[in-house]
């Protein structure tokens, strides 16, 4: 799986939007863009994902980039309960067995 | 539909005992897998199965940890001979299928300590 890079941390005030930046400067075309996130004392829970295009849900949007070198996990009013690490991951669409490749993520701090 | 299902949720062993930990996953998924995270480390990959069958098992040590998904009841991961450095969080996931896309829904953990 491709390696992606992201800030160790963050800080963010409540209700404001936060911009969580990943790069992925070796992803393959069949690579998704996955995000999961882990808060305190709690198994991991999936966020968002996307291949090329925006994407948006209840819970974020995901921006990326047009050369997909890169991407950003937007989150739109921060609260409090999004203080989380989050987790960017590389999955390829076929020929791997699904196992997540967790990197260090970004612990994201917010601030009331 | 209930969430995946991890039993127990705290572990306490002694070293040298066995210790072994359940995962019950959502209903119709047929892929779990199994993470570690050790205190103040990110969480790391041990073991893909399906039904019956391992299918990666690129990540599990390669002495006293062994884990299996029988055709029926939940999936086992078994340390035999713990030792103080197996203390860590052990989470289960399952999904639906394996491909690119779909999403991995994880446990609460069990937190196995081993005094």
């Amino acid at each position: 799986d491709a390696k992606t890079t992201q800030p160790n941390s963050m800080e963010s005030n409540e209700e404001e939007p936060v911009h969580l930046p990943c790069n992925h400067s070796t992803i393959s075309g069949t690579d998704y863009i996955h995000w999961y996130r882990q808060l305190p004392s709690q198994g991991p829970e999936y966020v968002i994902h996307g291949l090329t295009s925006n994407v948006n849900n209840r819970m974020a949007s995901l921006a990326i980039a047009e050369d997909r070198k890169s991407s950003t996990l937007i989150l739109h009013r921060a609260t409090l309960r999004d203080a989380a690490v989050y987790y960017c991951i590389l999955r390829a669409l076929s020929g791997n067995t699904g196992k997540l490749i967790f990197g260090q993520g970004t612990t994201l701090q917010v601030k009331p | 539909n209930a969430g995946v299902m991890q039993n127990p949720r705290h572990l306490v062993r002694r070293r040298g005992q066995e210790a072994r930990l359940r995962c019950s996953p959502m209903k119709g998924h047929s892929h779990v897998y199994w993470y570690r995270q050790l205190p103040e480390e990110g969480l790391k990959f041990m073991v893909y199965l399906q039904k019956e069958n391992i299918i990666d098992e690129s990540g599990m040590p390669k002495e006293r940890f062994s884990a299996e998904f029988p055709k029926e009841g939940p999936s086992i991961l078994r340390i035999q001979q713990v030792v103080r450095g197996d203390s860590a969080a052990y989470f289960c996931a399952s999904s639906f299928g394996l491909a690119g896309v779909d999403e991995q829904f994880f446990g609460p953990g069990t937190r196995l300590t081993v005094l």
